[in-house]
C-alpha cells in the first residue's frame, strides 16, 4: 500500500526553527510537495522536489532523498503566523497526489 | 498567479436535498480538477479526477451517483451532493492542475457543508 508518514503535532518557540519530517513509500514518485493549511482554509503550496537536495525559499527550505523515501520542511525565525498544519503529499507513478494527514505545527510565543 | 474559486463558501442544508458547489480556475485553464472531502483534523482524501469534456474518475469508496461532476469547460467543474445526509457534512476542496503546467495543484478555498 501507499504510506505517508508525518509526526502529528509539533510545538516551536517564536524566532526559533522547527523541522518537520515526512516518510513515504508510494508505487512509484514524481515528486514530494508541502503545503500549509490554517484552520478551516485550503492547502497553500509551499515547495516542491523531486531531485535530491535542499530547496530553499525565503525562512522555510524542503529536503528530499528519493533513496530513503525521506522530506522535511524546515521553518527559520518562527512567527506566530507559522501556526498551520503542515501537509506533506506525494505524486504517485500515476500522478495522484497522496496526502500525509498533516503535522499541526503550535507556535508559542 | 492562478486562482480557484469555489462557491459557495458554506452552505446549511436539509437531509436529502441536493447541493451544488462549483469550482472555477479564475486566470488559467485547467484541463484537470481534483474534488476532495477533508473530514476535522484529517488529511485531504481525493473523492475524483475530473477531465474535461470526459468523465470523472472516482476513487475507491465514492459513491458516482451520489457525488456528480461536471467538468463541462476548461474553468468550471462542479460537485453536486445528491440527497446529502449528515454524514456528508464536510469541508469540500476543489483543486486545478494549469493545462501545459506543472504538476503543482492550485487549490480553491473550499466549501463547508453542513447537512442538518
Amino acid at each position: 500500500g501507499q504510506n505517508i508518514d508525518q509526526p502529528t503535532e509539533m510545538t516551536a518557540t517564536e524566532g526559533a526553527i522547527v523541522q518537520i519530517n515526512c516518510t513515504y513509500q508510494t508505487s512509484g514518485f514524481n515528486g514530494l510537495f508541502w503545503y500549509q493549511q490554517h484552520a478551516g482554509e485550503a492547502p497553500t503550496f509551499l515547495s516542491y522536489n523531486v531531485l535530491d537536495g535542499l530547496e530553499e525559499k525565503g525562512r522555510f527550505s524542503s529536503f528530499l532523498s528519493r533513496s530513503k523515501g525521506y522530506s522535511y520542511l524546515l521553518l527559520k525565525e518562527l512567527q506566530m503566523k507559522d501556526s498551520a498544519s503542515y501537509l506533506c503529499a506525494v505524486m504517485d507513478s500515476n500522478y495522484q497526489l497522496i496526502w500525509g494527514a498533516g503535522t499541526k505545527l503550535i507556535i508559542k510565543p | 498567479g492562478a486562482v480557484v474559486s469555489q462557491h459557495p463558501s458554506w452552505v446549511i442544508c436539509k437531509s436529502g436535498t441536493s447541493v451544488k458547489i462549483e469550482c472555477r480556475s479564475l486566470d488559467f485553464q485547467a484541463t484537470t480538477m481534483f474534488w476532495y472531502r477533508q473530514f476535522p483534523k484529517q488529511s485531504l482524501m481525493l473523492m475524483a479526477t475530473s477531465n474535461e469534456g470526459s468523465k470523472a474518475t472516482y476513487e475507491q469508496g465514492v459513491e458516482k451517483d451520489k457525488f456528480l461532476i461536471n467538468h463541462a469547460s476548461l474553468t468550471l467543474s462542479t460537485l453536486t451532493v445528491t440527497s446529502a445526509h449528515p454524514e456528508d457534512s464536510s469541508f469540500y476542496i476543489c483543486s486545478a492542475r494549469r493545462a501545459g503546467g506543472s504538476e503543482e495543484q492550485f487549490f480553491g478555498p473550499g466549501t463547508r457543508l453542513t447537512v442538518l
